[in-house]
């Protein structure tokens, strides 16, 4: 049965560093790995997403990088902003479902 | 461009009453239909996908059901609440099949409290 691991479950950093968060699966067999962001009692909004084929994805601020074979993967943020702050879930997808991590809650502080 | 509208937004219901959830998708032809929960302090838990009108697999036995009368219609019901299903609902969409490019798109969800 995949796992996903988030740690840790919150991360508190000054504004402007910048940071990672790490997510960990125990089944390398995906066919992708999404990462999604979620504000207090709001819905997920989808952040990036990686083919088991790729190494990394990039949008704007924001890169994931993903090794399959180590069951890992990473979400590197540049330059944070107090806007960043939110709960960060990564999925796999090994067939038509997606199994979820619990997250890293995110603070960024002014 | 593609939406999805998931309602209502909050919801306060009762032990032993009734549950009807609604999911739309507009944009998109035969999506994959998924309904998450997530409880307090607890990660997303799938409760059903469809692939199509009237396929429905559910993921966690329990006293919710799920139906798909139309394309891109998704509704989740239950005839009588129980305390432990209070928590946040989460409707979302994909291209159908194992797409690998497709991502997984959320709506904004309906917090559940049964009381």
């Amino acid at each position: 049965k995949q796992e996903v691991t988030q740690i840790p479950a919150a991360l508190s950093v000054p504004e402007g560093e910048n940071l990672v968060l790490n997510c960990s699966f125990t089944d390398s067999a995906i066919y992708n790995l999404q990462w999604f962001r979620q504000d207090p009692g709001k819905g997920l909004t989808s952040l990036l997403l990686i083919q088991s084929s790729q190494r990394e994805q990039t949008s704007g601020r924001l890169n994931a990088s993903l090794d399959k074979s180590s069951g890992r993967s990473t979400l590197y943020i540049a330059a944070s902003q107090p806007g960043d702050s939110a709960t960060y879930l990564c999925a796999v997808r090994p067939n038509e479902k997606l199994t979820f991590g619990t997250g890293t809650r995110l603070t960024i502080i002014p | 461009s593609q939406t999805i509208h998931q309602w209502p937004a909050t919801l306060v219901q009762p032990v032993g009453s009734p549950l009807s959830l609604e999911c739309t998708v507009e944009g998109t032809s035969n999506p994959n239909l998924y309904w998450y929960r997530q409880a307090a302090g607890r990660g997303l838990q799938l409760l059903f996908y469809s692939v199509g009108i009237g396929q429905i697999s559910s993921e966690v036995p329990q006293n919710l059901s799920a139906s798909r009368p139309q394309d891109r219609q998704f509704i989740l019901s239950s005839k009588k609440l129980l305390l432990s299903d209070s928590g946040f609902y989460l409707c979302a969409w994909s291209v159908l099949g194992w797409n690998t490019n497709s991502p997984l798109h959320f709506g904004n969800g309906t917090r559940l409290t049964v009381t």
